[in-house]
């Protein structure tokens, strides 16, 4: 079945460094990318996605690139605060299996 | 704004023992998923369901049980929980299926002594 790997597993950052985390996935089937954050104690929580008709998507502070022919995302945070920290997670849906199908998540610690 | 409330929030079983959780939604979602997650690892689908009485296996659906009776509760059981298991179990629900936000409870913890 669909493979989601995520890097790197954790990062610890000062206040207002950029970071970049990877995500690969292995079947082209796969054609919708959302990412979930989870602070430490709250729920999941959507914070971007993008389809793969696209290649780039931008909201606030966080940029997400989607490249088909490698199979790869790279979501990239800007300005980073200390409220940032947190275990970020990619995911694809599957049209072929229906499922939606995680990485192991990136643990995020923002230094102030 | 809806909510996704699980019950109970913490669960410690004995080996063998089986053991029920429960998810309820407000939101009307159609989409209800059951996945679990441990410590370093991401979230594994153990079931989900795209309407009432509808139960579809996920990766992991090996030792559970699930149930949507309604279209706003779906209930998962652990068969016959494994000595020293732990694991957060996560609910969620969706609009529609696969290309839509999840919605996610706040996990009930399970602990198996």
């Amino acid at each position: 079945g669909e493979q989601v790997e995520q890097l790197p597993s954790s990062l610890i950052v000062q206040e207002g460094a950029s970071v970049l985390i990877n995500c690969s996935y292995t079947d082209s089937a796969s054609v919708y990318f959302p990412w979930y954050k989870q602070e430490p104690g709250k729920r999941l929580q959507f914070i971007i996605d993008i389809r793969s008709n696209m290649e780039r998507k931008q909201t606030q502070r966080l940029t997400l690139l989607f490249d088909k022919k490698t199979k790869h995302l790279s979501l990239h945070i800007t300005a980073t605060q200390p409220g940032d920290s947190a275990i970020y997670f990619c995911s694809g849906y599957n049209t072929n299996t229906g499922k939606l199908t995680f990485g192991d998540g990136t643990v995020l610690t923002v230094k102030p | 704004g809806g909510i996704i409330t699980q019950t109970p929030k913490f669960l410690i079983g004995q080996e063998g023992q089986k053991l029920t959780l429960k998810c309820q939604q407000n939101f009307n979602h159609d989409t209800m998923y059951w996945y679990r997650q441990d410590s370093g690892k991401g979230l594994r689908l153990i079931y989900y369901s795209i309407t009432e009485n509808d139960l579809q296996k996920g990766d992991l659906s090996e030792g559970y049980d699930a149930s949507r009776e309604k279209k706003s509760s779906f209930s998962l059981t652990v068969t016959s929980a494994q000595k020293n298991e732990m694991a957060v179990f996560l609910c969620a629900s969706s609009t529609g299926r696969g290309q839509n936000t999840l919605y996610f409870g706040a996990g009930t913890r399970l602990s198996v002594l």
